[in-house]
């Protein structure tokens, strides 16, 4: 299995541009994540969602950020307008839901977002 | 909600020594916790877990221990080695019915000096 793929791997933008950040679960996995990791504020969930539908986006910082799942091969966070303190790595996760296996999240390689 | 604390937050050991991570949680309703490793520049990859019904697991070099009661967590790495430098993260979560996300520690960067 190829993991968990995401896309671009770097991103660098500036302040007030959109960026869209995409991830590919897992296929078989029903559980997508959205984390962003930061030095002051260490791994944060942002959203996640099964079965491509959002369960919990309490993470989800301001309404400049939104998370789509238009099915179960593909997610994509959005931030419209980018800041400066949204420069993070964001990981994408998927894991299985299944009795008998694991609860394990697995990540992806993350992509590393700056906004000038 | 749960709340997970981690010590130490930097590791130096010598090569072939041990390492010891400690981890605890808040809320006695978690019952499964992953201890994550973090390369630099990758996604954190999951090393060894433990579920709340067992008190120890042991991978090869690896091994985790679980106190309900004191509602802490550690890993264990023996025979320290090189590779075995990165950031740790342990994390707590409670399944089934109470969502499916993880709460993870700071983390813990450990140094295996050569």
């Amino acid at each position: 299995d190829a993991g968990v793929i995401q896309s671009p791997r770097h991103e660098v933008t500036e302040m007030g541009q959109e960026v869209t950040l995409r991830c590919k679960p897992i296929s078989g996995h029903d559980y997508l994540f959205w984390y962003r990791q930061t030095m002051m504020r260490g791994l944060e969930l942002l959203i996640y969602f099964n079965n491509n539908v959002p369960i919990d986006d309490s993470g989800m910082p301001e309404d400049r950020f939104s998370a789509k799942m238009p099915n179960a091969s593909f997610s994509t966070l959005k931030i419209q307008p980018s800041e400066p303190r949204d420069s993070a790595v964001y990981f994408c996760a998927s894991k299985r839901s299944s009795a008998s296996s694991t609860d394990t999240q697995y990540f992806g390689p993350g992509t590393r977002l700056t906004v000038l | 909600g749960e709340n997970v604390e981690q010590h130490p937050s930097t590791l130096s050991v010598q090569e072939g020594d041990s390492a010891v991570i400690k981890c605890t949680y808040s809320d006695s309703a978690s019952n499964y916790f992953p201890w994550y490793k973090q390369e630099l520049g990758k996604g954190p990859q999951l090393i060894i877990d433990i579920r709340s019904n067992v008190g120890e697991k042991k991978d090869q070099r690896i091994a985790v221990t679980l106190n309900k009661t004191a509602k802490h967590f550690s890993l264990h790495i023996t025979e320290t080695q090189p590779e075995d430098s990165a950031v740790y993260f342990c994390a707590a979560s409670m399944r089934p019915l109470k969502g499916q996300n993880f709460v993870f520690g700071p983390g813990t960067r450990l140094s295996v000096l050569p």
